[in-house]
């Protein structure tokens, strides 16, 4: 039973480019949520998707989108990257409205030059 | 920003040791729930306590929640090395989580 899976593992960007972090939750679930942590800090809410729509957003600019597929899978993309973007990015995977714990991945390791 | 705050921010023991790290949020929930990383790593759930209940426990791990006070306590038993790493405390709403600062616990063989 695979769990959360995320690509690639690490990346290194510029300022300004754009980036996109991929994600596949665990078998069964059917929500996908994406989360920022900087270092020292702890995870922040960026947003959820549920049958490919964006249901909930966490306080992240316009330059954070997504999308979710219809096989679960969920993309991040971030436009226009700043310094401050560098951070680990993690996804996590429930069944909607299932108040259970969320499965995470080892999350996308983003650094910005 | 964060929901709330832990504490205490660092906490060093010696193998065997009991470790409590406490979390403290500020709205409403549906559950919290206790996570730990490793170093660089993914978010590994430990316990969820929904908000109808007090007290739970699993293995090592004991957790309380006081509603009316937004505190949570989680206590590890027995410490063991391999405990070493950060624990995070995270509100839930809507499966909506909003974690805590965080306790790095540090275990001494």
């Amino acid at each position: 039973d695979a769990g959360v899976t995320q690509s690639p593992t690490h990346l290194i960007k510029t300022r300004g480019q754009q980036v996109t972090l991929r994600c596949s939750p665990k078998s069964g679930h059917d929500t996908v949520s994406w989360y920022q942590q900087a270092l020292g800090q702890g995870p922040q809410f960026i947003f959820q998707y549920y049958e490919e729509e964006e249901r909930q957003r966490g306080n992240f600019p316009d330059r954070f989108s997504g999308h979710q597929f219809p096989n679960y899978s969920s993309e991040l993309n971030v436009n226009a990257l700043l310094l401050g973007d560098s951070a680990l990015y993690l996804c996590a995977s429930i069944v909607w409205g299932g108040n259970q714990p969320q499965h995470f991945g080892d999350g996308t390791r983003l650094s910005i030059l | 920003s964060q929901q709330g705050e832990e504490d205490p921010q660092a906490l060093s023991i010696q193998e065997g040791e009991n470790a409590t790290m406490n979390c403290s949020y500020k709205t409403s929930i549906n559950n919290l729930q206790w996570y730990r990383q490793n170093s660089g790593r993914g978010l590994v759930h430990l316990i969820l306590i929904r908000s109808n209940e007090r007290e739970k426990h699993s293995g090592r791990l004991r957790v309380t929640l006081d509603t009316s006070k937004k505190s949570s306590s989680l206590l590890i038993t027995a410490s063991r090395a391999a405990d070493t790493a950060s624990y995070f405390c995270a509100t839930s709403l809507a499966d909506k989580l909003i974690f805590g600062t965080g306790t790095r616990l540090q275990v001494f063989p």
